[in-house]
């Protein structure tokens, strides 16, 4: 089967300018998360949906950034003025439905590198 | 705080040598516990979960909640299995987090 689609793979851009990442979850895949990956850390969750509503969005920095995952499958997040500190691999993963508590599961795309000058 | 320590960032050893990668967890509860490994320009995807007691590529991971620790072992490394490995564990809900990561070296 299909896995996780995510793009663009790598985005260069200046401070302040805007960014948008897309994905799109495996069929069938109810849950979706967007994850941030800064150079020798652990991912670090965003953002979390089941369906289109969102579950958890507790470490998303609001002011800059923005999710949403329309008709319950893709998704974009985008990021309003971007700084320095954002450059990061965004990381977009899809579960069944209740993934972490049935299964521990995540699938994980291949990312979205983005550079901040 | 629930959260998952991995003490060591880099971890070196020679072909057929045992490995021991650490993880460390702090949770109030029964907590479940998994480690995602990734391999050079792979996706980062599951390796084994504490819940199946299970054995993949040779590796094994036991829960020892006296001393909060989810340690990965393999008894002989091979040269495949240098990779990044993720401990993970979920906190507030079902948000799933994960250590810093190991990064594994098999030298031939």
């Amino acid at each position: 089967e299909a896995g996780v689609a995510q793009s663009p793979r790598y985005k260069i851009i200046e401070k302040r300018q805007s960014v948008a990442f897309w994905c799109n979850p495996i069929s069938g895949h109810a849950t979706l998360y967007w994850y941030q990956q800064i150079l020798g850390q652990g991912p670090k969750l965003l953002i979390q949906f089941q369906n289109n509503g969102v579950v958890d969005d507790s470490q998303l920095p609001k002011d800059r950034f923005s999710a949403e995952r329309l008709k319950g499958v893709d998704s974009t997040l985008k990021i309003q003025p971007a700084k320095l500190e954002d450059s990061a691999v965004y990381l977009c993963a899809s579960s069944l439905v209740g993934g972490i508590a049935n299964t521990g599961e995540l699938f994980f795309g291949e990312g979205s590198r983005l550079t901040v000058l | 705080a629930q959260r998952v320590t991995q003490p060591e960032k880099l971890l070196s050893v020679f072909k057929g040598a045992p490995v021991e990668l650490k993880c460390n967890y702090s949770y109030s509860g029964s907590p479940e516990l998994f480690w995602y490994v990734q391999y050079s320009r792979q996706r980062l995807q599951l390796l084994l979960r504490h819940i199946s007691r299970e054995s993949i590529k040779g590796f094994t991971a036991d829960l020892n909640k006296g001393e909060t620790s989810f340690h990965l072992k393999k008894p002989f490394a091979q040269e495949e299995d240098s990779a990044m490995y993720y401990c993970a564990l979920p906190t507030s809900g079902s948000r799933l987090t994960f250590g810093e990561g190991t990064q594994l070296t098999v030298n031939p």
